[in-house]
């Protein structure tokens, strides 16, 4: 299993474009996450799913969106990037709700 | 919602030293809490969790307890090596009430190990 696999690694956007984050996994699980972490910072949830077609806003929603089509793809969309979005993107899967998170290598963003 | 908070935010120890970080949440109902360490520039891995059947879990230089009671638990690493050296989270489910929110982070502990 090649578990979850994120991209790009790192990409540098211009204020006002637009991209996707993609996240896909092969584990088969129900459950999707995209968290940020900023420098230094902990881990701040975004958005997640927790089935195909069903999507919830987490602690910081503002300036992105998602959508979850199948089971393995969970890609997360910046509208209108800004500079407050520079960041690390982690998109994570778990089989259940209390269960071991799995997470990809992440996607270094910045926005200049 | 939970509230997980997370102590210190940063701690030193000398090689071969132990180190604890502990951490408290605020739902009585939880059951599940998982510590994930994260290496300068990786991604964060889980290294060890425990369910509230339990009061404590080893798993070689890695212990975890947790007091239902008084609704903390902490993270023990003894015989710390330079590799110990990360960001350490850890995590409380949020309370179902909250739909099905996933894991409440702390805000983190930086560990360096001085060789």
């Amino acid at each position: 299993n090649a578990g979850v696999t994120q991209t790009p690694k790192f990409r540098i956007l211009k204020i006002g474009q637009s991209m996707t984050l993609q996240c896909t996994q092969d584990m088969n699980h129900n459950y999707m996450y995209w968290y940020r972490q900023d420098p230094g910072m902990g881990l701040k949830l975004i958005y997640y799913s927790v089935g195909a077609g069903i999507t919830d806003k987490g602690e910081v929603p503002n300036g992105y969106n998602v959508s979850r089509s199948t089971t393995e793809d969970f890609p997360l969309r910046l509208e209108l990037a800004a500079p407050s979005q520079t960041s690390v993107y982690f998109c994570a899967s778990t089989r259940g709700r209390e269960e071991k998170l799995f997470f990809g290598s992440g996607t270094q963003l910045s926005v200049l | 919602g939970e509230n997980v908070e997370q102590h210190p935010s940063t701690l030193s120890v000398q090689e071969g030293d132990s180190a604890v970080i502990k951490c408290t949440y605020s739902d009585s109902a939880s059951n599940y809490f998982p510590w994930y360490k994260q290496e300068l520039g990786k991604r964060p891995q889980l290294i060890i969790d425990i369910r509230s059947n339990v009061g404590e879990k080893k798993d070689q230089r890695i212990a975890v307890t947790l007091n239902k009671t008084a609704k903390h638990f902490s993270l023990h690493i003894t015989e710390t090596q330079p590799e110990d050296s990360a960001v350490y989270f850890c995590a409380a489910p949020a309370p179902l009430t909250s739909g099905n929110t996933p894991l409440v982070f702390g805000k983190g502990t930086r560990l360096s190990v001085i060789a």
